[in-house]
C-alpha cells in the first residue's frame, strides 16, 4: 500500500528558532500534499494545500510567511515553522494524494512540535 | 456550509458491535472516508464510499446514502485495539476533505 513518512517524529525547540519538518510519500508520486494540524482533543485542521512545483494554497488565518511550504518534488514536501512561538506546539500532520486516484489521501505518521 | 454531524462519544462492549452514526452536507459530493485516530497518532484510513450501498471489509462496513446525506460506520466483534476515534469525512466538489471532530469510541471488557 501506498506509505507516506514524516520526519522527525516528534521535536522540541526553543521560542523564536525555525523547525522544518519533511513529509516524503515513498511508493508513489504525489502530485499534491496536504498540511494539517491537531490541537488535543480537537478536529484536524488543514493548513494548506502544495502542488509539486507551485505554491502552496493557504487556508484562511493561516500565515503563510510564517508556514513555509515548499513542494520541489513529486514525493517531497517540507512544511518549516519559523521564529516558533509556544502558541505553534501542535500535531502537524502531512497526507499525500497519489496522482493516479483523485481521491484517496494518505496520511504520515505526523511530528509533534513542542515550542518552549 | 459544510458539516459533519456524529455523536460525540460511543462505548460498547468488547465482542458486540456497534453503529456509528454520521449525517453530513458538503458543497458538491466526491465520496466519503471513515478514517480511525488513536490518541496521539495520525489518522488511518477505513474505507471509502462514493456510491449508495454497503462496502464490507474484515470486521468493518461501512454504508452510504447520497440522497439522505447519510452514512454508518459498523464495527463487528469488537476489540478492545478498536478504542479510537472515528472520523467521517466527506469530499467536497474539489475532493477536498471535510473534517469534524470524530466519535470518541471506548470499549469496555
Amino acid at each position: 500500500g501506498a506509505v507516506v513518512s514524516q520526519h522527525p517524529s516528534w521535536v522540541i525547540c526553543k521560542s523564536g528558532t525555525s523547525v522544518k519538518i519533511e513529509c516524503r510519500s515513498l511508493d508513489f508520486q504525489a502530485t499534491t500534499m496536504f498540511w494539517y494540524r491537531q490541537f488535543p482533543k480537537q478536529s484536524l485542521m488543514l493548513m494548506a494545500t502544495s502542488n509539486e512545483g507551485s505554491k502552496a494554497t493557504y487556508e484562511q488565518g493561516v500565515e503563510k510567511d510564517k508556514f513555509l511550504i515548499n513542494h520541489a518534488s513529486l514525493t517531497l514536501s517540507t512544511l518549516t515553522v519559523t521564529s516558533a512561538h509556544p502558541e505553534d506546539s501542535s500535531f502537524y500532520i502531512c497526507s499525500a494524494r497519489d496522482g493516479a486516484r483523485d481521491y484517496e489521501q494518505y496520511f504520515g505518521p505526523g511530528t509533534r512540535l513542542t515550542v518552549t | 456550509g459544510q458539516n459533519i454531524d456524529q455523536p460525540t462519544e460511543m462505548t460498547a462492549t468488547e465482542g458486540a458491535i456497534v453503529q456509528i452514526n454520521c449525517t453530513y452536507q458538503t458543497s458538491g459530493f466526491n465520496g466519503l472516508f471513515w478514517y480511525q485516530q488513536h490518541a496521539g497518532e495520525a489518522p488511518t484510513f477505513l474505507s471509502y464510499n462514493v456510491l449508495d450501498g454497503l462496502e464490507e471489509k474484515g470486521r468493518f462496513s461501512s454504508f452510504l446514502s447520497r440522497s439522505k446525506g447519510y452514512s454508518y460506520l459498523l464495527l463487528k466483534e469488537l476489540q478492545m485495539k478498536d478504542s479510537a476515534s472515528y472520523l467521517c469525512v466527506p469530499s467536497d466538489s474539489n475532493y477536498q476533505l471535510i473534517w469534524g471532530a470524530g466519535t470518541k469510541l471506548i470499549i469496555k471488557p
